[in-house]
């Protein structure tokens, strides 16, 4: 069965710096898709960022990037210049082609101190 | 684009009655929905996937009869906490799947006295 870990439970980071919170999975399937959503206090998800398995190329969100090792089954959200209104739990989900669902990661919870 | 609406936001009902949660797709039409449930400080635990025009499938270990869900239109899926007791309340998500991305409702806040 797949399974998705985030293994930072809190990150801190300052305003105005970079933050890269991580994230590893296990799967033997081959095509999938793999994604960052945002919890606020809200507790609205938000989607951040998706990446296509097949794709080599890292994906891209203005501030935020994702660093996708396929081999090492890994994949590292970046937030760069990080603001205020990034602080919020941040969770690692996947998706692949043999469920019909997505897996969550346990979640990183993110502040940024001003 | 890709916004899922839900409908109530907050309730709050009396033990042993039914409580419907509505989830809309608003502007796109998904043919699968999911219902999350969220503990405090947790992450989401799905309870079941709901496909339009057929039975929803339950995770194990989840109720079928007291979490009743249908899936009557391409846009609209409904969740209905059938005699809800205090161990109900909970925050419940529900999502909608566009274009291989899953999109979230804001979230009901079910508090059961």
């Amino acid at each position: 069965a797949q399974t998705v870990t985030q293994s930072q439970p809190e990150m801190s980071v300052q305003e105005a710096e970079t933050v890269t919170l991580s994230c590893t999975y296990d799967t033997s399937e081959s095509d999938y898709y793999l994604f960052w959503y945002k919890q606020p206090p809200s507790r609205q998800m938000i989607l951040v960022i998706r990446q296509e398995a097949y794709k080599q190329q890292n994906a891209t969100e203005n501030r935020f990037s994702v660093n996708f090792q396929k081999a090492a089954k890994s994949f590292s959200l970046k937030i760069s210049d990080s603001q205020l209104g990034d602080a919020a739990m941040y969770f690692c989900a996947y998706y692949g082609g043999s469920q019909g669902n997505l897996i969550f990661g346990k979640g990183t919870k993110l502040s940024v101190k001003p | 684009g890709a916004v899922v609406s839900q409908h109530p936001s907050w309730v709050i009902c009396k033990s042993g009655t039914s409580v419907k949660i509505e989830c809309r797709s608003l502007d796109f039409q998904a043919t699968t929905m999911f219902w999350y449930r969220q503990f405090p400080k947790q992450s989401l635990m799905l309870m079941a996937t709901s496909n339009e025009g057929s039975k929803a499938t339950y995770e194990q270990g989840v109720e079928k009869d007291k979490f009743l869900i249908n899936h009557a239109s391409l846009t609209l899926s409904t969740l209905t906490v059938t005699s809800a007791h205090p161990e109900d309340s909970s925050f419940y998500i529900c999502s909608a799947r566009w274009t291989l991305s899953q999109y979230f409702g804001p979230g009901t806040r079910l508090t059961v006295l």
